[in-house]
């Protein structure tokens, strides 16, 4: 089975830009959640889609949007860039659904997007 | 609050001695609990898991984490360390219906030849 894919891996935007992140999670996984990585923070998590629908929202402001399509893709955009939101952003999926414990689902992860505003 | 500590920033050990890197958590309920690895410049790998059963979890390349209910610890273990196992070791815990797991800051493991 292919992993979880994510384009593109590296970008470099300066600040006032928007970006556009996207998401391929694994074949028959539903759920896609995002993730900031920075050496400062950690990781934090953004937000969850499952069946098209947002489930669950990090502490992240309003630039910060999402969206996932009929196929499970999903794509993070975060509009007027700032200096701080330099960071490896993670895409990770699972199965989730119906008959599954919430929380028992392991996550797996692409390989990120570095993005870098300057 | 969910919340996951791993206490050391970094963990140094020599290759093939024992290594353990430090997992300590608060939740409500009962925890379920992750290790995963990251590689440079890579995502995060899974390692294993504790969902109920056995305290002891076994999991990929030779590791294998200890649940301790009443210390609330699950540390990370392995026999004997190798240099090929030195990476960045993030500890996560979800409970009480969440789906989304709470992260530690991570550990970096070095091991030295």
């Amino acid at each position: 089975k292919a992993g979880v894919t994510q384009t593109p891996r590296y970008l470099i935007k300066t600040r006032g830009q928007q970006v556009t992140l996207s998401c391929s999670p694994i074949s028959g996984h539903r759920s896609v959640s995002w993730y900031q990585q920075t050496p400062g923070q950690g990781l934090q998590f953004l937000f969850e889609y499952f069946s098209e629908t947002q489930r669950n929202k990090g502490n992240f402001p309003g630039r910060f949007s999402g969206r996932q399509f009929s196929n499970s893709r999903s794509e993070m955009n975060v509009s007027t860039l700032e200096l701080g939101d330099s960071a490896l952003y993670l895409c990770a999926s699972s199965l989730r659904g119906s008959g599954r414990l919430p929380g028992t689902d392991t996550q797996y992860f692409g390989p990120g997007t570095r993005l870098t505003v300057l | 609050a969910q919340s996951v500590a791993q206490p050391e920033d970094q963990v140094n050990v020599a290759e093939g001695n024992p290594l353990t890197v430090k997992c300590t958590y608060s939740v409500s309920g009962n925890p379920y609990l992750f290790w995963y690895v990251q590689y440079p410049n890579r995502g995060l790998q899974f390692l294993l898991k504790y969902i109920t059963g056995d305290n002891l979890v076994k999991g990929s390349y030779g590791f294998e984490a200890e649940f301790n209910k009443s210390q609330t610890s699950f540390h990370l273990k392995k026999p004997s360390a190798l240099v090929s196992d030195s990476a960045l070791y993030f500890c996560a815990a979800t409970a009480g219906g969440s789906y989304i797991p709470t992260f530690g800051r991570g550990t970096s493991l070095i091991v030295h030849p």
